[in-house]
């Protein structure tokens, strides 16, 4: 069983929508990412949050909000999305903090959205 | 500019038959880190290993091994024996060392070990 649960598991949502992905993890990580998997295309990191504090955004439109309440969870709000964000949508954890910034990612299952 | 290519998008091959994934980096970094991670159907990534560019020792763990060159800028990854559970997509990235937590990834070879 992973440490890192991602819900739901599949989504599909009109461009209208709001929908908000959800990842908890239990392993005691401070560092916590959103990653875009597209057919295709490499691995898009999204967001990282070390110890709650947001510390990368890499030019992700604004349409995608993360929120990351504590160390042990992390949201991914979404509002008026485009056919073209539909992806599977991956959480990850690791260690945080300076020292393991190259420390391996634990990853979710991932969220298959679908957006109509 | 940091790159990472897998080369093979698809490989295929019958249980038991040994596999070698390839992985070629390119960085203008003397210390850095590569990982794989592998894909099952699942979805989950699954860590694999973690080099250092100081360490060019080859790794061997069950049926994984990895042999990294510096010279030739690879890090390519072989099963041996593979067996049916081995199917799934392997990645290969790349880090920068420091304070950094971006991964440059490769686009993935998906590997099918048929029975």
């Amino acid at each position: 069983e992973t440490g890192v649960t991602q819900t739901p598991r599949h989504l599909v949502m009109g461009m209208t929508n709001k929908k908000s992905l959800k990842c908890e993890q239990h392993l005691g990580h401070n560092a916590m990412y959103w990653y875009k998997q597209s057919a295709k295309k490499p691995l898009e990191l999204m967001f990282v949050y070390n110890f709650k504090e947001q510390t990368e955004n890499n030019s992700v439109p604004s349409r995608f909000s993360p929120e990351c309440p504590n160390s042990s969870h992390l949201f991914l709000h979404l509002h008026t999305l485009q056919p073209e964000d539909s992806a599977l949508y991956l959480c990850a954890s690791s260690q945080g903090g300076r020292v393991h910034n190259n420390s391996p990612l634990h990853f979710g299952n991932g969220t298959r959205l679908t957006v109509t | 500019a940091q790159k990472v290519t897998q080369a093979q998008t698809e490989i295929s091959v019958v249980e038991k038959e040994d596999v070698t994934l390839d992985c070629v980096y390119e960085t203008r970094d003397t210390t850095y880190y590569l990982f794989w991670y592998k894909q099952p159907p699942s979805g989950e990534l699954v860590f694999l290993i973690r080099r250092n560019s100081f360490d060019e020792q080859n790794e061997i763990s069950g049926r994984y091994s990895w042999n990294f060159q510096k010279s030739t800028s690879s890090f390519n990854f072989t099963i041996t024996a593979s067996q049916v559970v081995d199917s799934a997509v392997y990645f290969c990235a790349l880090a920068r060392a420091g304070n950094n937590r971006k991964l440059i990834w490769g686009l993935g070879t998906s590997l099918a070990v048929n029975p």
